[in-house]
């Protein structure tokens, strides 16, 4: 099946750095989505890109979708305590079909 | 954003009997429901998908005699594990999609915590 590859597959930084992950496939997708899973929670939906090129924001997080459709970035900005958690992307290679997820990107925030 | 209901949040049996998990959509009309298996520091894995009023398609591998899925109505989804073993135990997450303007994402359940002791 269709594969999506995240890096990095975790990260340690200090409180207020920012962050930059990404999530790229060999297969072209219409819709990409990021996740972010506490521990013991189920993933919260953070942002939603639906078209090539697209830059959206969600207060300290900005994701983007990349020209090629072959892969996604997020960028958190000044990070928190609370942004420590696992990072999941999600492709949509059509409408209507399924959503595949990334291994996720843990990431942990030292204060 | 929407709001999906998993329940309950953690659930211990004895191995040799059935678990039920609720996923409700509380704030949308939920055409599709997935659920999903998650071991420890990996990924979410798809066990099958159903749409309401219809029997649900499961993944490869995921036995279809022992994860009853039950999608009655298009707010309500049920995972049924029957005859649980240890193997079983394990982080159980639902997610639904309901069709919208732009975009049809899943919104996640809180998830249950299975234990098969």
């Amino acid at each position: 099946g269709q594969q999506l590859n995240q890096s990095p597959q975790s990260m340690f930084i200090q409180e207020g750095e920012d962050v930059s992950m990404n999530c790229t496939s060999s297969s072209i997708f219409n819709t990409w989505l990021w996740y972010k899973q506490d521990p013991g929670e189920g993933p919260v939906l953070l942002i939603a890109l639906y078209k090539a090129g697209e830059l959206t924001s969600n207060g300290r997080l900005t994701a983007q979708f990349g020209i090629t459709r072959k892969d996604s970035f997020l960028n958190i900005s000044a990070s928190i305590p609370s942004d420590v958690g696992i990072y999941f992307c999600a492709g949509q290679l059509q409408e209507g079909q399924n959503f595949v997820f990334g291994p996720g990107t843990r990431l942990s925030v030292l204060p | 954003g929407a709001v999906v209901s998993q329940h309950p949040s953690r659930v211990i049996c004895k191995s040799g009997t059935s678990v039920k998990i609720e996923c409700r959509s509380l704030d949308f009309q939920a055409t599709t429901m997935f659920w999903y298996r998650q071991f420890p520091k990996q990924s979410l894995m798809l066990m099958a998908t159903s749409n309401e009023g219809s029997k649900a398609t499961y993944e490869q591998g995921v036995e279809k005699d022992k994860f009853l899925i039950n999608h009655a109505s298009l707010t309500l989804s049920t995972l049924t594990v029957t005859s649980a073993h240890p193997e079983d135990s394990s982080f159980y997450i639902c997610s639904a999609r309901g069709l919208r303007v732009v975009g049809t994402e899943a919104f996640f359940g809180q998830g249950t915590r299975l234990t098969v002791v």
